[in-house]
């Protein structure tokens, strides 16, 4: 079935770059998008690529697509305090719904 | 903020009751989904409305019920609470058929004793 995979935890130092990655299953996914979670808040939409794209940088924001290997990434650059939260991907399903699959989520701790 | 809204923020109830939640969606939207999202993990899809009718369901058992009304203001309704029901519950608007992209709002955080 549809299955979305992200490593736990990453912490980076501020000022440098992170990058946090995603595998899913289901190739059939229109968009893909990442989505931010501070602590007891609900979600707040990042950025998405639209699955026919390599590539798309938004200010701060890059993600990289791989449709052959199934792997999508986003880059923080100059990565700050704030940054800190949860991150989860997620495909949309490929029926009428557009329902969302979304990873467990990535801990970004940026460490002053 | 996205312009969705839920209420109430934070619940308790016991096993055995019934909760219904509720969600405004964002001006201009047509289509609400709701998600479950237990402690440490990502949000399970539950269900979709678009324009008052229910159009595609997660695996969730026939207790977890929903409306959408002529505002496309929506409920979910949850019988017979069982523990594991605790969670932060989500609704996300978007713009109806083909317009993919949702908005969640904050979220209502329920805790069954």
């Amino acid at each position: 079935g549809e299955d979305v995979e992200q490593s736990l935890f990453l912490s980076v130092r501020e000022g440098d770059s992170s990058v946090i990655n995603c595998t899913y299953t289901d190739s059939s996914s229109t968009y893909l998008y990442w989505y931010k979670q501070e602590p007891g808040a609900g979600l707040q939409l990042l950025t998405y690529i639209f699955s026919n794209m390599d590539m798309k940088q938004d200010q701060r924001l890059t993600v990289l697509l791989n449709k052959k290997d199934k792997h999508l990434s986003l880059r923080i650059a100059d990565t700050q305090t704030g940054d800190s939260a949860i991150y989860f991907c997620a495909g949309s399903a490929s029926d009428s719904s557009y329902k969302l699959i979304f990873g467990s989520g990535t801990r970004l701790l940026v460490r002053p | 903020e996205t312009g969705v809204t839920q209420s109430p923020t934070h619940l308790i109830k016991t096993r055995g009751q019934q909760v219904t939640l509720r969600c405004s969606s964002q001006s201009g939207h047509n289509t609400v989904s709701w998600y479950q999202q237990a402690l440490g993990q990502g949000p399970q899809f539950i269900f979709q409305y678009y324009r008052e009718e229910e159009n595609g369901r997660g695996n969730f058992p026939p207790r977890f019920s929903g409306l959408q009304f002529p505002n496309y203001s929506s409920e979910l309704n949850v019988n017979a609470l069982e523990l594991d029901d605790s969670a932060l519950y989500l609704c996300a608007s978007s713009g109806g058929a083909g317009e993919e992209t949702q908005y969640f709002g904050p979220g209502t955080r329920l805790l069954v004793l």
